[in-house]
């Protein structure tokens, strides 16, 4: 069974970048068949999409609003993914969330596992 | 980019009553990539529906999921206790994800 596990600081000072780490474990990350994601939830607020990647093709996705200071990418050595995000702000606080997308079934493109999710404040 | 709108925002109701919960986009989209999730508190999200009406693994069949264009509904036939939550719905456009505001569902 798929798990995944996000780890990184749980306090970062503004302009700084966040760096976290979603761990996959019972499958690899390198598979054909997923997307791999990251989803935010500000506190007391609504899921906010930040970006997919798909490793077989290396495409990247990111939501418009983010897009210029959002990096993801994939580890296989690690069978990890990875999110940073620059500059941030308060605004950045928030539970970050990684995800597994399947890519070609009948669930493709939706949510289908999630790790337990991480909080992250942005203060100095 | 798609948005999602959700409505009602809160919706009191008693364990046993039936949900209705509706989800409107700003323009036509393949029905085929609208989820729905349910999320507790403390918790992450759960899919429940995928593809406007199928559900996802392990959930009950008092949930289901209808519509195309740009409205969909998601019902809950009737509410356990358990289904008190927030529920949230997605899709999937053009190498865009969004999510609606939430639904929250809460006991009256």
């Amino acid at each position: 069974q798929l798990q995944l596990q996000e780890s990184g600081p749980g306090l970062v000072k503004p302009s700084e970048t966040l760096s976290l780490t979603c761990a996959v474990s019972g499958g690899s990350i390198s598979s054909t068949s997923y997307f791999w994601g990251w989803i935010r939830q500000p506190p007391g607020k609504g899921l906010e999409w930040i970006g997919n990647i798909y490793y077989y093709s290396g495409g990247s996705y990111y939501t418009p609003s983010l897009k210029s200071r959002v990096t993801i990418s994939v580890d296989t050595s690690k069978n990890q993914f990875s999110l940073k995000l620059s500059s941030v702000i308060a605004a950045d606080t928030a539970i970050y969330y990684c995800a597994r997308l399947p890519a070609y079934s009948s669930s493709s493109f939706v949510f289908d596992v999630w790790g337990q999710g991480t909080v992250v404040t942005v203060s100095s | 980019e798609i948005v999602l709108t959700q409505s009602p925002g809160t919706l009191s109701l008693s364990p046993g009553e039936r949900a209705t919960l509706s989800c409107r986009a700003s323009q036509n989209f393949g029905s085929s990539y609208l989820a729905w999730y349910q999320q507790k508190p403390g918790q992450a999200p759960r899919l429940l529906i995928y593809g406007a009406s199928s559900r996802a693994t392990g959930i009950p069949d008092r949930f289901s999921g209808s519509g195309s264009g740009t409205d969909f509904t998601l019902t809950i036939s009737r509410l356990e206790p358990e289904d008190f939550a927030v529920y949230y719905c997605q899709q999937y456009g053009s190498s865009l994800w969004t999510f609606g505001q939430g639904t929250k569902v809460e006991i009256k």
